[in-house]
């Protein structure tokens, strides 16, 4: 099983709204990574999560905050976002977060902030 | 900085043709993966390489690691209707952390 799924599917929210993306995979991963990608372009590194810990913040502002409750979890948690930040988001884990590993992604979630 | 060349940019061809797209830096890399994504979806795992001069097949899908380390290319044999999409080359430079570096994307268009 290489799956990884995200929630929802597609989101539209407002300027002022709180929501938040999900992630999940049951692969025993320990690394997991949230990317941004506007549309014609390659996905975008934001965060990496290795060992549930923050790892690698690619100067990301504050209004994206990422969470990862346990090994098989991710969130990012949106607040107060901007019309530019419309794009979809990627989730994707790999085993250890080691240099040499492969990275799944699920399918993303597709959002459009008014 | 660190660049990842990716070429062609786009390809528009007949089915049955067979397709061939690279990838090439200034840097050596570590490891080289293809992926194919199709709107809006995720990208999709096609090869993963991790050595200089590694050939790997999947399928109709083949790869090979540059010996130099500095390139990789992706071959399609008998294009079919479903694989068009975006065909990206990705990977992680010597000396780099666990961060994937991107191509710009080949868009795959295959007229039946």
């Amino acid at each position: 099983d290489t799956e990884v799924t995200q929630t929802p599917k597609h989101l539209v929210m407002g300027m002022t709204n709180k929501k938040s993306l999900k992630c999940e995979q049951h692969m025993g991963h320990r690394a997991m990574y949230w990317y941004k990608q506007k549309a014609k372009k390659p996905p975008e590194l934001m965060f990496v999560y290795s060992y549930e810990k923050l790892s690698i913040n690619e100067s990301v502002p504050s209004r994206f905050s990422p969470e990862c409750p346990n090994s098989s979890l991710l969130n990012l948690h949106l607040h107060a976002l901007q019309p530019e930040d419309s794009a979809l988001y990627l989730c994707a884990s790999s085993r250890y977060g080691a240099p040499d590993e492969t990275q799944y992604f699920g399918p993303g979630t597709r959002l459009l902030v008014l | 900085g660190q660049q990842l060349n990716q070429s062609p940019q786009s390809m528009f061809i007949q089915e049955g043709e067979d397709v061939s797209m690279n990838c090439t830096s200034s840097s050596i890399f570590n490891t080289w993966l293809w992926y194919k994504q199709d709107p809006g979806e995720g990208p999709v795992l096609l090869i993963a390489l991790y050595k200089a001069g590694e050939l790997t097949s999947n399928g109709r899908l083949t790869a090979q690691f540059g010996i130099t380390r500095k390139d990789s290319f992706l071959n399609i044999s008998a294009s079919i209707p479903s694989d068009v999409g975006i065909y990206f080359c990705a990977g992680r430079f010597q000396g780099g952390s666990e961060k994937l570096v991107f191509g710009k994307g080949t868009k795959l268009t295959v007229n039946p």
